[in-house]
């Protein structure tokens, strides 16, 4: 149990362009969804969390208009890099969790942005 | 203001011995500690978690043994196998906190050689 699905798993696209990350809970209904991005050789970087119909919270220093964060229902979050560049290329990867269970992760996006 | 702390970035052991991986934290807020297990590529797996209240869990072959005094945990596989070559990462949180988010650590690679 406690499958989460991530798709796409690798995107390159043309700079400027927006991406839509999927994050979906296959087995449970998540209360809280999480984003992180993960820069090669350092640890996960938390971006956002997000609850079931309300707005996402976003940590320090991250762009809420740049990363946008949907979170539809209890088993999908999405998340959209608008007008993507260069520097935006790197590794996003989902969480989800119900209450009193550990965060399950996606497999992760590779985002490389031309 | 790293908060979560692996040392050691890569580690070597011999197949059929123990591996030990270690991790500190500084805040002493933190209440609720995990390891997870990363492939490259892929999301990390949830391995074994901890609360403050206890100084030792154990699954299997993982063992976690939690020193709250000096703010500091282990992780130890016995015997080591060769599929358990990945990146090892703790994570803390704050348990009773309302989104549970993790603060994750940079990161151990294990090597287990055959």
């Amino acid at each position: 149990g406690a499958v989460v699905s991530q798709h796409p798993s690798w995107v390159i696209c043309k700079s400027g362009t927006s991406v839509k990350i999927e994050c979906r809970s296959l087995d449970f209904q998540a209360t809280t969804m999480f984003w992180y991005r993960q820069f090669p050789k350092q640890s996960l970087m938390l971006m956002a969390t997000s609850n079931e119909g309300s707005k996402a919270t976003y940590e320090q220093g991250v762009e809420k208009d740049k990363f946008l964060i949907n979170h539809a229902s209890l088993t999908l979050s999405t998340l959209t890099v608008t007008s993507a560049h260069p520097e935006d290329s790197s590794f996003y990867i989902c969480s989800a969790r119900r209450f009193g269970q550990p965060q399950h992760f996606g497999d992760g996006t590779r985002l490389s942005i031309l | 203001d790293q908060q979560v702390k692996q040392n050691s970035p890569s580690l070597s052991v011999q197949e059929g011995r123990i591996s030990i991986l270690n991790c500190d934290y500084t805040n002493s807020m933190f209440d609720y500690f995990l390891w997870y297990k990363k492939y490259p590529a892929e999301g990390p797996t949830f391995l074994i978690s901890i609360s403050s209240i206890k100084d030792k869990n154990e699954d299997g072959r993982f063992t976690v043994f939690l020193n709250k005094s000096a703010k500091h945990l282990s992780l130890h596989i016995v015997p080591s196998q060769p599929g358990d070559s990945a990146v090892y990462f703790c994570a803390a949180s704050v348990y009773g906190g309302a989104t549970n988010k993790l603060i994750f650590g940079t990161g151990t690679l294990l090597a287990v050689q055959p």
